[in-house]
């Protein structure tokens, strides 16, 4: 059973870019939540995704935005790169409308901004 | 807003010594917390979770956390910690009625052989 995959593993982009990141779902899982890691801290709540709709959102700047496909596969897309934008990017999945509460996390994708 | 306290960044023990991390949140309401665990090289990975009920809640690896409800913490216990415990542990909070879940900053243990 597949877990949780991420792609790609490194990322390097410079000020001003654009970067999709993206992240298939453990099977049998619908709900798909995005987190930004920086260096030092825990999980930041980015948003999730369910049926192909953003579901709930943290304090992220709109130049974060996402997307579900219908086989529940999502993609993180961040536009005018900053250097703050520097993280572990993490990608989690659960199974219908319990959201968060059971997630399983994938390995994550670094984003170096330069 | 939701957050959660992690009191220690970094902990230092020897094999078989008991281990308590300390977790606090602030929310009003009710909750549901966890703690996850993150081994070297490995994916963050849930370790206990709390939703309802008993306090007390026991998780993988011999590990249990207890509620405590008027002190808004959840802190993490283990009696006889291994060298395989060494991990970064990260404490987590969310509202029944929410999606978002708030994570502490996280712990890093380190268990001497």
């Amino acid at each position: 059973d597949a877990g949780v995959t991420q792609s790609p593993t490194h990322l390097i982009k410079t000020r001003g870019q654009q970067v999709t990141l993206r992240c298939s779902p453990k099977s049998g899982h619908d709900t798909v939540s995005w987190y930004q890691q920086a260096l030092g801290q825990g999980p930041q709540f980015i948003f999730q995704y369910y049926e192909e709709e953003e579901r709930q959102r943290g304090n992220f700047p709109d130049r974060f935005s996402g997307h579900q496909f219908p086989n529940y596969s999502s993609e993180l897309n961040v536009n005018a790169l900053l250097l703050g934008d520097s993280a572990l990017y993490l990608c989690a999945s659960s199974w219908g409308l319990a959201g968060a509460y059971e997630q399983y996390f994938g390995p994550g994708t670094r984003l170096t901004v330069t | 807003a939701q957050s959660v306290s992690q009191h220690n960044h970094h902990v230092i023990l020897s094999e078989a010594a008991s281990l308590e991390l300390g977790c606090n949140y602030s929310y009003g309401g009710t909750v549901n917390l966890f703690w996850y665990v993150q081994y070297p090289g490995q994916h963050l990975q849930l370790l206990l979770k709390y939703f309802s009920g008993d306090p007390l809640v026991k998780g993988i690896k011999g590990f249990e956390a207890e509620f405590i409800k008027s002190k808004f913490s959840f802190n993490l216990r283990k009696p006889s910690v291994q060298w395989s415990d060494t991990a970064e542990y990260f404490c987590a909070v969310n509202d029944p009625g929410g999606f978002k879940t708030i994570f502490g900053a996280g712990t890093r243990l380190f268990v001497k052989a």
